[in-house]
């Protein structure tokens, strides 16, 4: 099955700064890679997907970016703010639906 | 609308006791999940549902059994409840990939603790 390294575990950044999380898949059938964002005592949302077809994405102050060849994508947070504290959470799939999840980032921004 | 519903979100059992958790949407959403979530583990998929009376395993499906008898609703059950299934359980749903939305929309989870 599909197995997706997530690193760093956790992350501190100065307000404004800019965040970096960085995954990996296994399975190179994996075509679907979002991301989601979990505040403390929340659920999962998503904030933002990349398919194996696209190179990068973006969406205001967050952008991913895949490399097929590597096995690996990443999610960037611009202009860090407060409200960007949370766990952040990349998954993988190879048929849309079916996510495995890496293990989180715990995102922290120091004001 | 309400999204997706969990009952309970919060439960406590002794080991060797059995529960049921139930997850509803009201989004017409033809796929359905249940997760369970540990520190440092992420989101593990338990079982999963691509539509109406159908059921499919995940990544660690032993010890739970689950049951989707009407579209809407997706129920989780624990037969035999053991300390390692302390965690919480979130469900989710989806519409399975109409125009490229493939969003999974999570409920507000459940903390069950298995003393």
């Amino acid at each position: 099955g599909e197995n997706v390294e997530q690193h760093p575990s956790t992350l501190s950044v100065q307000e404004g700064d800019s965040a970096v999380i960085k995954c990996t898949y296994s399975d190179s059938a994996s075509n679907y890679f979002p991301w989601y964002k979990q505040e403390l005592g929340k659920r999962p949302q998503l904030i933002i997907d990349i398919r194996s077809n696209v190179g990068e994405k973006k969406d205001q102050r967050i952008a991913v970016t895949l490399n097929k060849t590597a096995k690996h994508f990443s999610l960037h947070i611009t202009e860090t703010q407060p409200e960007d504290s949370a766990v952040y959470f990349c998954a993988a799939s190879y048929n849309d639906y079916k996510l495995s999840f890496g293990a989180g980032t715990t995102v922290t921004v120091r004001a | 609308n309400a999204g997706v519903t969990q009952t309970p979100k919060f439960r406590v059992l002794k080991t060797g006791q059995s529960m049921t958790l139930l997850c509803a949407q009201d989004m017409n959403h033809e796929y359905m999940y249940w997760y369970r979530q540990d520190p440092g583990m992420g989101l593990r998929l338990i079982h999963y549902s691509v539509g109406e009376g159908t059921t499919a395993k995940g990544e660690v499906p032993d010890g739970y059994n689950v049951s989707r008898l009407k579209k809407q609703n997706f129920l989780l059950g624990l037969e035999s409840a053991a300390p390692s299934q302390t965690s919480v359980y979130f469900c989710a749903s989806s519409y399975p990939g109409l125009a490229g939305d493939n969003e999974q929309f999570f409920g507000p989870g459940t903390r069950l603790t298995v003393l």
